[in-house]
């Protein structure tokens, strides 16, 4: 199965800060990757898919891009809701692999 | 707009059979992906497996010996047994719908969570 790596696997940044976190499948996926984002004690919820595409409702400072291997997770300016701990999955082919979540703390 | 409700026994003890079901509203099951999927406490997202609208079903080969997902499309609802569960399997377990008709992902839309505990 493709396997995927998710870094840091947490992170402290500053109110106002770019945020980035990594995300890298053990084999090429083209753009079939999403972002999730999972505050405490809540449902996972979806931020980004195709990669870079932001689901609706998403506020415009989170942000994605890469394909292949290499995907990346921004947030422009990190704000005290942002804190959550973040996941990327691809969904090119069964089964579903999700990385291993990176904790975004301010 | 899609709402997935579900419900399930939360307290299972170790060889017994989990079973959680999944109910769907605004929408029907006969299309769409429907998967499960699970998250042991204070670890990540495991993806269960996952029916189909064209009628077949993709699991996770880490579980597949012991899972079976099926659909009631009279009752526009889901189902996820897991056999034989040991406490490995205790989760907060989530049902899911994937975004788009064409793919299980991404997951779109997703159920409240049941914090299923299996212990002696």
């Amino acid at each position: 199965d493709i396997q995927m790596t998710q870094s840091p696997s947490s992170l402290s940044a500053s109110v106002g800060d770019r945020v980035t976190i990594t995300c890298r499948a053990s084999q090429g996926i083209s753009n079939f990757l999403a972002w999730y984002q999972q505050k405490p004690g809540r449902v996972p919820n979806l931020l980004i898919y195709t990669a870079s595409t932001l689901q609706s409702g998403v506020p415009s400072r989170f942000s994605g891009s890469g394909s292949g291997t290499d995907f990346t997770l921004t947030i422009s300016s990190l704000q005290p809701e942002d804190v959550a701990t973040y996941y990327c999955q691809r969904y090119n082919t069964a089964p579903l692999t999700f990385g291993g979540g990176t904790k975004v703390e301010i | 707009q899609v709402q997935l409700q579900q419900w399930g026994a939360g307290l299972l003890k170790p060889s017994e059979t989990l079973s959680l079901s999944c109910a769907v509203y605004g929408g029907s099951i006969s299309g769409y992906y429907w998967s499960w999927i699970r998250q042991p406490p204070g670890k990540g997202l495991e993806w269960i497996g996952e029916i189909n609208h064209v009628g077949g079903a993709n699991y996770n080969p880490s579980l597949k010996s012991r899972v079976t997902i099926s659909g009631d499309t009279s009752n526009n609802q889901f189902s996820l047994k897991l056999r034989s569960v040991t406490a490995a399997d205790t989760a907060v377990y989530y049902c899911s719908r994937g975004l788009s008709i064409a793919a299980a992902g991404p997951l779109g839309f997703w159920g409240q969570g049941t914090l299923v505990t299996v212990s002696s």
